[in-house]
C-alpha cells in the first residue's frame, strides 16, 4: 500500500514533443505528489509539485494532472527540449497528515529527448 | 546559498566494515532524511531527523543508523557492510517552515562495497 507504481520505465521523444510519465498509488493518505528530475552524477532536484485537492497544475512547460478517483497522476512536458534528457521520479508522501517528509519514489522513467 | 553538502562523495570499503557518511543541509533547515538508491530498488527511504530526534524510519536493518547534531548537520552509518549496501546515498534537507517543505537533495555519497 505504500508503492508507487510509474511507467514508463523509458521515454524516447523527438524534439519539440511531448512527454507523459504517469504514476499510480494505493494508499489514500498520501497528501503531497512531487516530480523529481535526476541529472547523472546529480541528487534528484523538485521539478513540480501538487495536493489531492488540485486537478492540474503548471509550471512552464511542466504539468501535472491529477485524478484523486483514479489515484493516479501524470507529469506532461511539452515541447521536450534534449537538455530535458534525464530520470524523472514521482513521489508521495503524508507531508500534511503525518508531519513527515518521507518520500516514497516511484522506480524512475529514463527520458531521452532526440534532436 | 549553498546546497546540500555531501561528504565524502565516493567511497570504497570492504565487506565486514563500517562506513560513516556525513551530510550538511541548507542554511537554516532543520529536517534532514536520508535515501538509498539502487539500480534495482530504485530510492528507498532510511530515515529522518528534525531537532535531533529520528522522526521517521525506513525499513532497513539495525546496521544502518544515524544521528543528527545540534547545528542540524547529520550522519549516517552502515556497519558491517554487505555487498548489496553498494549505492548511492542520498541526504535531503527541509526547512520545516510553514505548509510546503519541499526536500532539497546533495549529489549523495557513492559507496561501493567490495
Amino acid at each position: 500500500q505504500q508503492q508507487v507504481k510509474q511507467s514508463p520505465q523509458s521515454l524516447i521523444v523527438q524534439k519539440g514533443g511531448i512527454s507523459i510519465i504517469n504514476c499510480a498509488y494505493e494508499n489514500t493518505a498520501f497528501d503531497y505528489f512531487p516530480w523529481y528530475q535526476q541529472f547523472p552524477g546529480k541528487g534528484p532536484a523538485l521539478l513540480i509539485a501538487i495536493r489531492p485537492d488540485v486537478s492540474e497544475k503548471k509550471e512552464g512547460r511542466f504539468t501535472i494532472s491529477f485524478n484523486k478517483s483514479a489515484k493516479q497522476f501524470s507529469l506532461h512536458i511539452m515541447d521536450s527540449q534534449p537538455g530535458d534528457s534525464a530520470t524523472y521520479f514521482c513521489a508521495a508522501s503524508m507531508e500534511y497528515r503525518s508531519n513527515t517528509g518521507k518520500l516514497i519514489f516511484g522506480q524512475g522513467t529514463t527520458l531521452q529527448v532526440k534532436p | 546559498k549553498a546546497g546540500v553538502t555531501q561528504t565524502p562523495r565516493y567511497l570504497i570499503k570492504t565487506r565486514g566494515q563500517q562506513v560513516t557518511l556525513s551530510c550538511s543541509p541548507i542554511s537554516g533547515h532543520r529536517s534532514v532524511s536520508w535515501y538509498q538508491q539502487t539500480p534495482g530498488q530504485g530510492l528507498q527511504f532510511l530515515f529522518e531527523y528534525f531537532s535531533e530526534t529520528q522522526r521517521n524510519k525506513g525499513n532497513f536493518p539495525g546496521r544502518f543508523s544515524g544521528r543528527q547534531f545540534s547545528n542540524s548537520r547529520s550522519e549516517m552509518n552502515v556497519s558491517t557492510l554487505e555487498l548489496g549496501d553498494s549505492a548511492l546515498y542520498l541526504c535531503a534537507s527541509s526547512l520545516e517552515a510553514g505548509e510546503i517543505n519541499t526536500q532539497y537533495f546533495g549529489p549523495g555519497t557513492r559507496l561501493t562495497v567490495l
